[in-house]
């Protein structure tokens, strides 16, 4: 059935370094949604792409939807101690009219200062 | 407005015991669920309600029941804890089903059963 994979699972960078996690899907996406979460917190909205190609950017956060809605990426230019945590995509999908939410199993960011 | 608010915070219980997990919204939002977390597992939704008396079965159901009288409170039940149902619960909310509609989420709990 449809299901997301994301990598890496870890990732251990040092501060000033750049950071990329991926969303792949073996079906086309309606649209995709990034949140994030901080050690012992939860998870926060970050980004939403709809597009073909969509490419967003949020400060140093670097989002793109590939062409054929198949994958995602989210790209963190030089990565700051306030980077760390994990990161998830979402896609919706739509059981009984609900398009749940589904997740990804994130990635975990840690920035050594 | 206060968000998505969840109690408790901590919670341990024994094997067998059965506690009731809260979840308020203040958002008017249609769309309320839960998920639970575990370690290299992501986020599993366990449970939804699209409105106010609907409730539906997530990825994960067994072992919890929910129901929604209201707009704002959408409580989660364990009925006979196990072991495998120590994780962190995390409450959701969104205003309706579209599929651009983001989610909102709660604090958390987090149950451990011995």
């Amino acid at each position: 059935g449809q299901q997301v994979m994301q990598i890496p699972q870890y990732q251990h960078v040092q501060e000033g370094e750049d950071f990329t996690t991926y969303c792949n899907s073996s079906t086309t996406l309606s649209n995709i949604q990034w949140y994030k979460q901080r050690p012992g917190g939860h998870p926060v909205f970050l980004i939403q792409l709809v597009k073909s190609g969509e490419v967003k950017k949020q400060k140093r956060l670097t989002f793109q939807f590939g062409e054929a809605k198949k994958n995602s990426s989210l790209h963190i230019t030089a990565t700051q101690t306030t980077d760390v945590g994990t990161y998830f995509c979402a896609d919706p999908r739509d059981q009984t009219g609900a398009n749940n939410l589904f997740f990804g199993t994130g990635t975990r960011l840690t920035v050594i200062p | 407005n206060a968000g998505v608010t969840q109690t408790p915070k901590f919670q341990v219980l024994k094997t067998g015991q059965s506690m009731t997990l809260q979840c308020a919204q203040d958002m008017n939002h249609e769309y309320m669920s839960w998920y639970r977390q575990d370690p290299g597992m992501g986020l599993r939704l366990i449970h939804y309600s699209v409105g106010a008396g609907i409730t539906d079965q997530g990825e994960v159901p067994n072992g919890y029941n929910v129901s929604r009288s209201t707009t704002e409170d959408f409580p989660l039940r364990l009925l006979s804890a196990a072991p495998s149902q120590t994780s962190v619960y995390f409450c959701a909310s969104r205003a309706g089903t579209g599929r651009t509609d983001t989610q909102y989420f709660g604090p958390g709990t987090r149950l451990t059963v011995l």
